[in-house]
């Protein structure tokens, strides 16, 4: 089936790394996306991750991928207060172009 | 070109009556997608085209919803006889369409916050 789960809230100090976990269902998931979403807009991609791979850096940004627990992680090193949104991470199919987004995790980043 | 735009950025409007939402996505992004968006949670797929054809729809896009993109350019979304539940924020997104691998990237538009009295 298709569902995606992530926790609802984390709160991180100005400096400290975030890790926000998301965990999907369906192993045929081609693709694996996180998007930021701030107040009262759309939603932005920062990244994504092949099936195919476990690990990729971007910057401050940092995406782990256990595909065996179907488990994703977006890594923010240095957090910024300017990082405090809602992320979602979201899965698509090899056969099919939607995205499957999870309900999202709201950060808070404290000064 | 400064990505995907949507308008009315906001609209509000009583029961029953019937609205449109207009996408204009990314230049020459020949996937258009609409989602929705309730309080709380995360972005629902409702339908995408690939050029004017509309390609899948959601079982979340009841009969009174219709959605087209007669020239393969821009896109509307019309909700017809809307009920109070249809309060949501409507998404579009677009893509330029696989290439090999390419993660065919959805980019999103603002959106529109609709408001059913």
């Amino acid at each position: 089936g298709e569902d995606v789960e992530q926790s609802l809230f984390l709160s991180v100090r100005e400096g400290d790394s975030s890790v926000i976990n998301c965990t999907y269902t369906d192993s045929s998931s081609t693709y694996l996306y996180w998007y930021k979403q701030e107040p009262g807009a759309g939603l932005q991609l920062l990244t994504y991750i092949f099936s195919n791979m476990d690990m990729k850096q971007d910057q401050r940004l940092t995406v782990l991928l256990n595909k065996k627990d179907k488990h994703l992680s977006l890594r923010i090193a240095d957090t910024q207060t300017g990082d405090s949104a809602i992320y979602f991470c979201a899965e698509r199919m090899d056969s099919s172009y939607k995205l499957i987004f999870g309900s999202g995790t709201r950060l808070l980043v404290r000064p | 070109d400064t990505g995907v735009s949507q308008n009315p950025r906001h609209k509000i409007t009583k029961r029953g009556q019937n609205v449109t939402f207009r996408c204009d996505p990314i230049s020459e992004h020949n996937r258009l997608y609409w989602y929705r968006q309730t309080l709380g949670q995360g972005p629902e797929f409702l339908t995408y085209f690939q050029n004017e054809a509309q390609l899948e729809k959601s079982r979340l896009l009841s009969d009174r919803f219709s959605a087209e993109r007669p020239k393969g350019s821009f896109s509307t979304l019309e909700i017809q006889r809307t009920e109070q539940g249809d309060s949501a924020m409507y998404l579009c997104a677009s893509s330029s369409g696989d290439r090999g691998g390419h993660a065919d990237t959805q980019y999103f538009g603002p959106g529109t916050r609709l408001t059913v009295l």
